[in-house]
């Protein structure tokens, strides 16, 4: 069975541009989640997707946004880009909407704005 | 709203000795609280999982934790350490409101001396 995929795996951006990240799930597999790691913050959690419906959201700016297709891939986007948004992107799938479900989590996208 | 806490931030041990990760957590009800681990580069890799039942889980590459409610903690063991274990260790803890959100702790780094 494939894992998480993540493309591109790197990115290179200017301030001001903006960025699509898409995660192809685990195949079954219907919630997607997208969390944010930096040095400084570590592990944040952006948000949520099951069933193409967001289901929760981190404390994140309206520049983060996301989508779930009806073939369960995931997308997120930020707008006008900004230094701090340099960090390795994770997305994870679960296959169940519960909060025990297990989490695969795919290589990331290292997005660096310059 | 839930928290994690990993006190240590780098824990240097010999190769073969025991290993004793710490893990704190802040959580209204009876928690689901994963351990992950990362290598340089990569996503994360689930070791082991509590939901509820015996209180002592065993996980993938000889880790193990043991839940202790008076304690909040969920601290993640090994008996003895390999080089290849060196890599970033993440607790995290799943959401209260439903979904598959996980807040995670700011990690631990672990070296190995040979």
């Amino acid at each position: 069975k494939a894992g998480v995929t993540q493309t591109p795996r790197y990115l290179i951006k200017t301030r001001g541009q903006q960025v699509t990240l898409s995660c192809s799930p685990i195949s079954g597999h219907r919630s997607v989640s997208w969390y944010q790691q930096t040095p400084g913050q570590g592990l944040q959690f952006l948000f949520e997707y099951f069933s193409e419906t967001q289901r929760n959201k981190g404390n994140f700016p309206g520049r983060f946004s996301g989508r779930q297709f009806s073939n369960s891939r995931s997308e997120m986007n930020v707008s006008t880009l900004e230094l701090g948004d340099s960090a390795l992107y994770l997305c994870a799938s679960s296959s169940h909407r519960d909060r025990g479900s297990e989490a695969f989590f795919g290589q990331g996208t290292r997005l660096t704005v310059v | 709203a839930q928290s994690v806490t990993q006190p240590d931030i780098h824990i240097t041990v010999s190769e073969g000795a025991s290993l004793e990760l710490r893990c704190n957590y802040s959580y209204g009800a009876t928690p689901y609280l994963f351990w992950y681990v990362q290598s340089p580069g990569q996503g994360l890799q689930l070791l082991l999982k509590y939901f509820s039942g015996d209180t002592l889980v065993q996980g993938i590459k000889g880790f193990e934790a043991e839940f202790k409610r008076s304690q909040s903690s969920f601290n993640l063991r090994k008996p003895s350490v390999h080089w290849s274990d060196a890599a970033e260790y993440f607790c995290a803890v799943g959401n209260t409101g439903g979904g598959n959100k996980l807040t995670f702790g700011t990690g631990t780094q672990l070296k190995v001396e040979l």
